[in-house]
């Protein structure tokens, strides 16, 4: 069993466009989180939910909304796709509190915008 | 101020020796979590291990180890018997406590290169 899902797995489309990626984790965990890897790799978080409610929204434009409907999924709507937006996406969850708490990442979404 | 630094973009090692990747990181908080992950070329995130501010020794897994120097404020990866397998982007991360929001920060990681 998949501990954090993400579908899709890769995205292309169009500038312009709206586009959702899904996250689910089946671990019982109260956080999860939004990251934006570029092309060198840089790992930044987007968003970071407890248990549903909104903690961090990093500068991210507004283009880019997180849902989560339970603690178990957390979506994310990207309006008016635009080429910088290409990169991989991951979802990741955990528990809150610090300690050995890791993050578990799903597979990540490869967003292309053409 | 970076949370997290890990100066070396690139590194090599032989098959079978051992390699070093440096991270070092900035918090003022007391209570702290430090993280090591590879991420092969597949582009998964794998978590290696960890280490938290409070622990006395340092982590170890398997051929991994955390070599952690708290009053320098560096938890830098030992990868032992390096494999072929070992060749991957390698990120350490931070947590601080709840006031951050739970986040992981990230460094900007090393590419690590093992040589047949």
């Amino acid at each position: 069993d998949t501990a954090v899902s993400q579908t899709p797995k890769y995205l292309v489309t169009q500038m312009g466009n709206d586009k959702s990626i899904k996250c689910e984790q089946n671990l019982g965990h109260d956080t999860m989180y939004w990251y934006k890897q570029d092309s060198k790799k840089f790992l930044k978080i987007m968003f970071s939910y407890n248990n549903k409610e909104l903690i961090i929204n990093e500068t991210v434009p507004n283009r880019f909304s997180p849902k989560s409907p339970d603690k178990a999924h957390l979506n994310l709507h990207i309006n008016s796709l635009e080429l910088g937006d290409s990169a991989v996406y991951f979802c990741a969850s955990s528990q809150s509190e610090v300690g050995r708490t890791e993050a578990f990442f799903g597979q990540g979404t490869r967003l292309t915008v053409v | 101020a970076q949370k997290i630094t890990q100066t070396q973009p690139g590194m090599f090692v032989q098959e079978k020796e051992a390699v070093t990747l440096d991270c070092t990181y900035d918090t003022s908080d007391p209570s702290y979590g430090l993280f090591w992950y590879k991420q092969p070329s597949s582009g998964e995130m794998i978590f290696l291990i960890y280490q938290g501010s409070y622990d006395q020794q340092n982590a170890t897994e398997g051929r991994y180890s955390l070599n952690f120097q708290k009053a320098r404020k560096s938890a830098n990866l030992v990868i032992s018997a390096s494999q072929l397998g070992d060749s991957a982007m390698y990120f350490c991360a931070m947590r601080e406590g709840p006031n951050t929001g739970n986040q992981f920060y990230f460094g900007t990681g090393t590419s690590l290169t093992v040589i047949p």
